[in-house]
């Protein structure tokens, strides 16, 4: 089944204390992203990846890192969270190019609370 | 101004009844339209994926584009209560490569049984 996951799916962590949230495509997908959820804002993209590694800022980046070692994982990395950064998390791939290209996956949301 | 928005509703119909959603936008240089559903503690899934102007339908669903007043709608006709969820607009300039997916707030909607 074509899918994408992410770990954890409900985080509660405290200020300052660096956290990583795992995303995984059995696709083959060359694209992935980061989106965060908030009420009244929508999704807003936090950082993407074209392949492996190549990795550029999306809309919302400060606080956030990535990295994109292999082409099925694109972990989310917060070196130092804060509560601005408590939100609804989605990591999202898609192929780049020819039919399906425009159809992008979302995996099921890693709610975080940052106290 | 955002670049896209849309309205955030709740929106409540009863059972049957036909649903519009609609979302406005000021880009002009946007030419791909979709409408995400997005079920609760769930992702965001395509529902509808239109090109430019016109009119696609699938099943129950239609998805508008009126280019010239940037507005696209979504319409729903025989609602059922399996149709309540979030629905997401979303546009883009590009359908290949790195295009960026521009998003609406989403409209909550329920169909009442």
């Amino acid at each position: 089944e074509a899918q994408v996951t992410q770990n954890p799916r409900y985080l509660i962590t405290v200020t300052g204390k660096k956290l990583t949230v795992t995303c995984s495509q059995n696709m083959n997908h060359e694209y992935m992203s980061w989106y965060r959820q908030d009420p009244g804002l929508g999704l807003r993209q936090i950082y993407y990846s074209m392949n492996v590694e190549v990795t550029d800022k999306g809309d919302v980046p400060e606080g956030y890192k990535v990295s994109r070692k292999e082409k099925r994982n694109f972990p989310l990395i917060l070196e130092s969270p804060s509560p601005n950064q408590t939100s609804l998390y989605f990591c999202a791939s898609r192929g780049l190019a020819g039919k399906g290209a425009e159809t992008q996956y979302f995996g099921p949301g890693t709610r975080l609370l940052v106290l | 101004q955002k670049e896209v928005e849309q309205d955030p509703g709740p929106l409540s119909v009863p059972e049957g009844a036909i649903v519009s959603l609609n979302c406005t936008y000021s880009n002009s240089a946007f030419q791909y339209f979709m409408w995400y559903r997005q079920y609760s503690r769930k992702g965001p899934e395509l529902l509808m994926y239109t090109y430019s102007s016109g009119n696609k339908e699938d099943g129950r669903f239609t998805a508008q584009v009126d280019k010239s007043s940037k507005y696209i709608s979504l319409f729903i006709r025989d609602s059922q209560p399996s149709d309540s969820a979030t629905y997401l607009c979303a546009m883009s300039k590009s359908s290949q490569g790195a295009q960026k997916l521009v998003f609406g707030q989403g409209t909550r909607l329920t169909i009442n049984p």
